[in-house]
């Protein structure tokens, strides 16, 4: 059993430069999330999922879009990379939302630096 | 913006102490407390959690206790551990029910 896979794990991108963070759960969850992870700063929610074809906007949204077509996939794509948006990205899923949350499953994160 | 303070930012206490971190939340959707613990390049993982029909839950050496008229709850690590040197991390719902909002951190070194 997989859990919550995030690919790549690292990546570099120059100013401007656009890219996705894949995320993945083979755990048929309906709830998905991204949270950004910066030093002093916790984990800050970006979007997410309660279900596919359904997207909201969390705490941190702009610079970032999402979409879920799948109940397995939550990709999060940088439109225009910034170096604000150096920072570690995790994707969490749980298989309650609303009424009643549960235990959030974690991705080992990915590390991103953009220049 | 739901609000979830965390303190201290960082503890250091000698193995075999109590480790005590605080969490402090405005208003929730419902009643739900969790507590992750987050090792060096690894994603956080849930520690233990609180749906408050009680005002405490234990767990081996970890206990968290929940103040509802104060919006208020703790995580308490008895018998610390070296092992037990983590980021923990205190979440509470968000005003809509569909968000988990997370504390700061506390960065926690036991000492041999």
């Amino acid at each position: 059993n997989a859990g919550v896979t995030q690919t790549p794990k690292f990546q570099v991108l120059k100013t401007g430069q656009s890219m996705t963070l894949q995320c993945a759960q083979d755990m048929n969850h309906e709830y998905m999330s991204w949270y950004r992870q910066d030093p002093g700063m916790g984990l800050r929610l970006i979007h997410y999922s309660v279900g596919a074809g359904i997207t909201d906007q969390g705490e941190v949204p702009n610079g970032y879009n999402v979409s879920r077509s799948t109940t397995e996939d939550f990709p999060l794509r940088l439109l225009s990379a910034a170096p604000s948006q150096t920072s570690v990205y995790f994707c969490a899923s749980t298989p309650t939302y609303g009424g009643g949350f549960g235990e959030l499953f974690f991705g080992e994160g990915s590390r991103l630096t953009v220049l | 913006q739901q609000q979830v303070k965390q303190s201290p930012q960082s503890l250091i206490v000698q193995k075999g102490g109590i480790s005590i971190i605080n969490c402090a939340y405005e208003n929730t959707a419902f009643d739900y407390f969790p507590w992750y613990q987050q090792f060096p390049g690894k994603g956080p993982a849930l520690l233990i959690a609180i749906r408050p029909d009680v005002s405490e839950k234990k767990e081996g050496r970890f206990t968290i206790s929940f103040n509802k008229s104060a919006k208020q709850f703790s995580l308490h690590i008895m018998d610390s551990q070296p092992g037990d040197s983590a980021t923990y991390f205190c979440a509470a719902p968000g005003d809509s029910g569909y968000a988990l909002n997370f504390g700061k951190g506390t960065s926690l070194l036991v000492t041999p």
